[in-house]
């Protein structure tokens, strides 16, 4: 069964101070890794998606980087906007399961001023 | 920007009755999906959909649930015989050509059985 495990469950950075998030997954052949960033009462928002070991993608201040067996979410000088849920979720490529996310229980991101 | 869109942003309902939740995806996805997260929980796959019938489902999308794209738009939940066990945000997601792109998801829509 897919697992996907998201840690630090919460975290809370002055602005300015950078920071990790990890999620560290276990996957029967791995289609792609998710990271969302989720907004009380919202839905997930995309941020980026990962398909190899070594792979990396950034957006403004957000940077993912992928290996075989977890990802990290790397904000730099956060500010208070960037707070929120940060959701990582995989993407099987095999056992039969070809379409639904698997997510973590997410990261609850608070950037004070 | 397109986004998906989901409505009611929230229902009430009396244990026992049906629901339908409706969703509209964005125009030129071909696959939708139905997700659902239980307060304090982690968002679970219900049920994906293409071409007009369900490629893949979860063991939570049981005979109380159906699915179904009644026109060019609209892609549809329908939970017969509610629980209370079945309130939960709801959210629709839909993705491009294939099933490798990124999922967008829309905002929701709280269900809370009484």
């Amino acid at each position: 069964e897919d697992q996907v495990t998201q840690s630090p469950e919460a975290l809370r950075l002055q602005e300015g101070e950078s920071s990790s998030l990890n999620c560290s997954y276990t996957v029967s052949g791995l289609r792609g890794l998710f990271w969302y960033r989720q907004d009380p009462g919202k839905g997930p928002e995309f941020l980026f998606t990962l398909y190899s070991a070594g792979e990396e993608k950034e957006k403004e201040r957000l940077k993912a980087t992928l290996t075989k067996k977890e990802s990290f979410l790397h904000i730099t000088a956060p500010k208070p906007e960037d707070s929120a849920t940060y959701l990582c979720a995989v993407q099987a490529s095999s056992g039969g399961s070809n379409y639904k996310l698997t997510f973590g229980k997410g990261t609850l991101l608070t950037v004070n001023p | 920007e397109p986004e998906v869109t989901q409505t009611p942003s929230h229902q009430v309902t009396q244990m026992g009755q049906e629901v339908i939740l409706r969703c509209v995806p964005i125009s030129n996805h071909l696959y939708f999906y139905w997700y659902r997260q239980i307060l304090g929980q982690k968002v679970e796959f219900l049920v994906s959909f293409y071409n007009n019938e369900i490629s893949e489902k979860s063991e939570i999308f049981d005979d109380q649930f159906s699915v179904e794209r009644p026109d060019g738009s609209n892609f549809t939940l329908k939970i017969r015989s509610t629980k209370l066990e079945d309130s939960a945000m709801y959210f629709c997601a839909s993705s491009e050509v294939d099933s490798f792109g990124p999922q967008h998801f829309g905002d929701g829509t709280r269900l809370s059985i009484l």
